[in-house]
C-alpha cells in the first residue's frame, strides 16, 4: 500500500534563511508526487509536481523540489524564505494507474519568523 | 483556471442535526472528493466519486454519505451531526484519476462546529 511520511510536524525558520520539508514515500509501482500549501483559512494549493524527466522541479514562489527514487524522496526546498512563506505543507503521492485518490502525508508547519 | 466553490465557509450546527456540505466545479471534472482535516492528522478521505450518480466510501466514511446527482456538484450529507464531526472539510476535483498529471483543485474548505 502507498503511504506518505512527512518527518517534521513544525518547522521554525528565520526570514531570508533556506528551508528543507522532507517527504519519504513507499510505493511498490510508480508514482507522481506533488505538493500543495494551505495558508490559514484557506484550501490547498498545487504547488509543484512530478511526473517524469527530470528529478528537479520548479514550482511557485520559488520553491523546488527533487524526486531520489532510492531513498524515495522528494524533499521541498526554498533558497530564502519570507515571512508570506508561513503555511502548512502537504506532500502527496498517486500511482500511475488508474488510481483515483491522492494519498497525502500529515503536513509541515512552516514558521518563518522576522 | 477551475474554480471549486463551497458554498459556506463557516458553519454552527446543533448535534442530532442533518447538515449537507455543498460543492460546484465549474471545468467538468469527472472525479470529486471530499475529505476532512484535522489538526496532527492531515487530510482524511470520506468519499469520492468518479462520476454522476457514482460514489466510493474513503477511508473514513462513518457518519457521512454523499450525493452526486450532477456531474458539477458534489454533496456531502451528515445524517446526525454529532461534536466529533468538527472539523475542517475540503472539497477537491481532478479531471483524471488520482488527479493523474494534474493533481486537485480544492476548494476553500468549510469549517463546521458542531454543538
Amino acid at each position: 500500500a502507498q503511504s506518505v511520511t512527512q518527518l517534521d510536524s513544525q518547522v521554525p525558520v528565520f526570514e531570508e534563511a533556506p528551508v528543507e520539508l522532507r517527504c519519504n514515500y513507499s510505493s511498490s509501482v510508480s508514482v507522481y508526487l506533488f505538493w500543495y500549501v494551505q495558508y490559514p483559512n484557506q484550501g490547498l494549493q498545487l504547488l509543484l509536481k512530478y511526473l517524469s524527466g527530470s528529478t528537479l522541479v520548479k514550482g511557485i514562489n520559488g520553491f523546488e523540489a527533487e524526486f531520489n527514487k532510492s531513498q524515495t524522496s522528494f524533499h521541498l526546498r526554498k533558497p530564502s524564505v519570507h515571512i508570506s512563506d508561513t503555511a502548512e505543507y502537504f506532500c502527496a503521492v498517486t500511482m500511475m494507474d488508474s488510481s483515483y485518490k491522492l494519498i497525502f502525508g500529515s503536513g509541515t508547519r512552516l514558521l518563518v519568523r522576522p | 483556471d477551475v474554480k471549486v466553490t463551497q458554498s459556506s465557509r463557516y458553519l454552527v450546527k446543533r448535534t442530532g442535526e442533518k447538515v449537507f456540505l455543498e460543492c460546484v466545479q465549474d471545468m467538468d471534472h469527472e472525479n470529486m472528493f471530499w475529505y476532512r482535516q484535522d489538526p496532527g492528522l492531515g487530510l482524511r478521505l470520506i468519499y469520492f466519486s468518479y462520476d454522476v450518480k457514482m460514489k466510493e466510501k474513503g477511508d473514513i466514511p462513518e457518519g457521512y454519505s454523499v450525493s452526486r446527482e450532477k456531474k458539477e456538484r458534489f454533496s456531502l450529507i451528515l445524517e446526525s451531526a454529532s461534536t466529533n464531526q468538527t472539523s475542517m472539510y475540503l472539497c477537491a476535483s481532478s479531471l483524471h484519476g488520482g488527479g493523474g498529471s494534474g493533481g486537485y483543485t480544492f476548494g476553500s474548505g468549510t469549517r463546521l462546529t458542531v454543538v
